[in-house]
């Protein structure tokens, strides 16, 4: 069975920071999907970025970046020079074919 | 285009008592998703569907029944609420292609007393 475990509930950095979200993911199959979501106190939730089974390349878009490492079936989310913006909770899953499996997330609180 | 909405945001219910939840989305998506979240847990699946006409259960479907009479709405039951039910219910859809993201509305914040 599928299943997400971010180890991390709260982490607390202070601005400009780097930080790292941590995902670990469990799937018998071999093509699967990996998505990060952002929860802010508004309570919506933002789509981050989407990874494919087959692409291991890491990517940078701006402050963030992901490292996605099959041999670990990890796939981490770092923020270079966090802000107070940042403050929200995120969340990690894996989609296989008609269904998500979500992480239980982690807080990330930013202090100016 | 209003993407994925959901009525009612907010809802007070008593133990025993019965309510339904309406999800539309606008987008044409062949699926659609209900997950509910509590604090430390997560988004969990409850029911999905993958058409008009079509349903099966999540991770967590006991309590809840649903309905998709029509491919843009989905309907999630609650025909006698439990406190264990208060929580937060999230909708969402996406296309047919599951490497889609799919599409979130802005959630409904249930209390059952």
């Amino acid at each position: 069975a599928q299943k997400v475990t971010q180890a991390q509930t709260e982490i607390s950095v202070v601005e400009k920071e780097d930080v790292t979200l941590d995902c670990v993911y469990e799937t018998r199959d071999t093509t699967y999907y990996l998505f990060w979501y952002k929860q802010p106190p508004s309570g919506e939730l933002v789509f981050l970025i989407r990874r494919n089974s087959f692409d291991e390349q890491n990517e940078i878009s701006g402050r963030y970046s992901w490292n996605f490492q099959k041999s670990t079936s990890s796939f981490n989310f770092t923020i270079t020079a966090s802000q107070v913006v940042d403050s929200a909770v995120y969340f990690c899953a894996l989609s296989e074919y008609n269904d998500m499996r979500f992480g239980a997330g982690t807080r990330l609180t930013v202090k100016p | 285009n209003a993407g994925v909405t959901q009525t009612p945001k907010f809802r007070v219910l008593k133990t025993g008592q019965s309510m339904t939840l309406l999800c539309a989305q606008d987008m044409n998506h062949e699926y659609m998703y209900w997950y509910r979240q509590d604090p430390g847990m997560g988004l969990r699946l409850i029911h999905y569907s993958v058409g008009e006409g079509t349903t099966a259960k999540g991770e967590v479907p006991d309590g809840y029944n649903v309905s998709r009479l029509k491919k843009q709405n989905f309907l999630l039951g609650l025909e006698s609420a439990a406190p264990s039910q208060t929580s937060v219910y999230f909708c969402a859809s996406r296309t047919w292609d599951f490497t889609d993201t799919q599409y979130f509305g802005p959630g409904t914040r249930l209390t059952v007393l």
